[in-house]
């Protein structure tokens, strides 16, 4: 079974520092999502890493992609307190019918504290 | 812009009721999804399809029901509403995997069962 598992669940931090939140999944998948949900809100696609070594950076946030390690990280460079939200990461698995289903971490909840 | 619409974002049902969810999307995707979010548990795929009239379980389909009848609308369907059917409700579409595209997602629906 493929199980996507993020860490941490939560995370508090102050405005200004740098953290990263890891995303690890349990069987072989070129290929990794990364999304962002605002409180009450559906989630939006941040980064999409498509092979070994990707990496990708959009303003504060940079995602990258360990195909070998079936790890990804999404690294936050000085964090504001826009970046508050909930992050989750999701890989793709190939179904029978040929088609492909995205399998979701629990997502991590983030906070940017003033 | 891809644009995945669902026809409600709040719905109150009582036990026992047939729920019917709507989604349509815009860009013409082969694939759509149906995921319910609860705390803790993240994204949870209970159905998917990935032509017209053809669908596929996901990981939790038990008292679930789906159809697609046109290639830019699929329905989730509740047969008989019960309490622990609670939750938020995403619908989403992707094109075909050699794209390499992500899912879109629409803005949910928060469900309710009294």
């Amino acid at each position: 079974e493929l199980k996507v598992e993020q860490n941490p669940l939560f995370l508090s931090m102050q405005e200004g520092k740098n953290y990263t939140i890891y995303c690890n999944y349990s069987t072989t998948s070129d290929r990794l999502y990364w999304y962002r949900q605002d409180p009450g809100k559906s989630l939006e696609s941040l980064f999409v890493l498509l092979s070994n070594g990707a990496v990708k950076q959009e303003g504060r946030l940079m995602a990258s992609l360990d195909t070998k390690a079936r790890l990804s990280t999404l690294h936050i460079t000085a964090a504001v307190h826009d970046l508050s939200a909930t992050y989750f990461c999701a890989v793709d698995r190939l179904e029978t019918s040929g088609t492909y289903k995205y399998i979701f971490g629990t997502g991590t909840r983030l906070k940017v504290l003033a | 812009d891809v644009k995945v619409t669902q026809s409600s974002r709040y719905l109150v049902k009582r036990t026992g009721e047939k729920v019917f969810l709507e989604c349509v999307q815009d860009m013409d995707h082969e694939n759509m999804f149906w995921y319910r979010q609860d705390p803790g548990l993240g994204l949870r795929l209970i159905y998917f399809s990935y032509d017209v009239k053809m669908k596929e379980k996901g990981d939790i389909p038990e008292g679930y029901s789906v159809s697609r009848e046109k290639k830019e609308r699929f329905s989730l369907i509740l047969e008989s509403a019960s309490t622990n059917q609670t939750s938020m409700y995403l619908c989403a579409s992707s094109s075909t995997p050699d794209l390499y595209t992500e899912a879109f997602f629409g803005q949910g629906t928060r469900l309710t069962v009294v």
